[in-house]
């Protein structure tokens, strides 16, 4: 089963129009982190924000806000008055602390592409 | 101060033949992990490597894949007998010290491998 869920797979907005993209996650740990990043199209993937279970206050940093629901098991991206440089695949990730903490416990999931049409 | 960094970053092999992927983590980074991204795809994870631990190699898609990482830092990923479907972007990601799971990981630019 998907433990990180993104069901948009391409998303278009005129510039200027706000866009939020949808991340639903799924794990049994009572701890775990949540992370966004984005993929532009020189393609390295670079880190936008990590959030912890423990903390579900929204965060904002300029124009890009995050909206983290434990009850609804999602984890919002939101970009505000978008821009052609926004234009990316976005990727939503879950972080799990095992106890015994063995093997990989960071799942990406699939990744939105979002492109802003100028 | 540096990131990770990968080589080459092209490579064109023809089908049959092995190749060297080389990772070079972000030092004092004890946690490594390969991916595999096929052209408009996700992130498909290959192999994580932790501190002195057994790799976790449950996401290698063949025995024709393998990876080794030499004294806890440089990781390489070997393909052997090539095959078209293997060209992908390879990116390689490191994780800061410890096992802590709030860590994020750092990506290098990625390997793109092009087998004819």
């Amino acid at each position: 089963a998907q433990k990180v869920t993104q069901a948009q797979t391409e998303i278009s907005v005129v510039e200027k129009e706000d866009v939020t993209l949808d991340c639903v996650y799924e794990t049994r740990d009572t701890t775990y982190y949540l992370f966004w990043y984005k993929q532009p199209p020189s393609g390295e993937l670079v880190f936008l924000i990590r959030r912890n279970s423990f903390d579900e206050q929204n965060e904002i940093s300029g124009r890009y806000s995050w909206n983290f629901q434990k009850s609804t098991s999602s984890f919002n991206f939101t970009i505000t008055a978008s821009q052609v440089v926004d234009s990316a695949v976005y990727f939503c990730a879950l972080s799990e602390a095992r106890s015994h903490n063995t093997g990989n416990q960071f799942y990406f999931g699939t990744g939105t592409s979002l492109t802003v049409i100028p | 101060g540096a990131g990770v960094s990968q080589s080459p970053s092209n490579k064109v092999t023809e089908k049959g033949k092995d190749v060297e992927l080389r990772c070079d983590p972000i030092s004092g980074h004890t946690a490594l992990y390969w991916y595999r991204q096929s052209l408009g795809q996700g992130l498909e994870f290959l192999i994580y490597f932790q501190g002195n631990s057994a790799p976790d190699k449950s996401g290698l898609p063949s025995d024709r894949f393998s990876a080794e990482r030499t004294g806890g830092s440089v990781s390489t990923l070997t393909i052997q007998r090539t095959q078209q479907e293997d060209s992908a972007v390879y990116l390689c990601a490191s994780r800061s010290p410890g096992q802590g799971a709030m860590y994020e990981q750092y990506f290098g630019p990625g390997t793109r491998l092009t087998v004819t």
